[in-house]
């Protein structure tokens, strides 16, 4: 059973970088076996996949925050961690670390562990 | 990006009733779509994965059904507990997306 747990500051500055760290138990972030995820979601809003990190180094964003994203893994620390650059207030949200699981045949089971979610506010 | 359009976006019912949420995707996305449950101040959990595969430890009474753009959720019999906000997610293009999110209240 993979258990996931957000850290990170609750309020940042506008135009100043996000930084939010996922420390996982039950799994490992160099597995390729998983997919490492970020995905946030706006006070009263929907969900929105932000991107993945796999094999501890290999990612894939969304192409609508792209420019601004990174997500990098500790293996040391078995951590995965999302950096969004020059937030706005529209970037206000919780935001969420999840696991999408990877079976022997190679499809997915999508996201079946998720953390408890931290809502970072961006202030002016 | 593939867009997930869920209908209804509010659903009125009562303890004991059938629903059905329905998720449509703007492109074929085969059966890479799963189903979320989520309550007031909780992260999302997984409900159903592969269109209808029953995620580990949900209730038989979640059933998931579907293939290419058009997709549904049905809950045979609701218990209090299942009032809560429904969300697709296609995962057939890396560039993963939700539905807008249907919300089941109490009738």
């Amino acid at each position: 059973q993979v258990q996931l747990q957000e850290s990170g500051p609750g309020l940042v500055k506008s135009s100043e970088t996000l930084s939010l760290t996922c420390t996982v138990s039950g799994g490992s972030v160099s597995s390729g076996s998983y997919h490492w995820t970020w995905i946030r979601q706006p006070p009263g809003k929907g969900l929105e996949w932000i991107g993945y990190i796999f094999y501890s180094a290999s990612t894939k964003y969304n192409p609508s925050l792209k420019s601004r994203v990174t997500i990098s893994a500790d293996t040391s620390k078995n951590q995965f961690s999302l950096n969004l650059g020059s937030v706005t207030a529209a970037d206000t949200a919780i935001y969420y670390c999840a696991t999408e699981g990877f079976a022997a045949q190679g499809y997915s089971y999508a996201f079946s562990y998720w953390g408890q979610g931290t809502l970072v506010t961006v202030s002016s | 990006d593939i867009q997930m359009t869920q209908s209804p976006s509010t659903l009125s019912a009562s303890v004991g009733d059938r629903v059905t949420i329905t998720c449509r995707a703007s492109q074929n996305i085969n059966n890479w779509l799963a189903w979320y449950q989520q309550k007031s101040g909780k992260a999302p959990k997984l409900l159903i994965y592969k269109a209808s595969s029953l995620g580990s430890g949900v209730p038989s009474r979640f059933s998931g059904s579907g293939s290419g753009t058009e997709f549904t959720l049905t809950i045979s019999s609701l218990l209090p507990d299942d009032f809560a906000t429904y969300y697709c997610q296609q995962y057939n293009s890396y560039s993963y997306t939700f539905g807008q999110g249907t919300n089941l209240e109490i009738k």
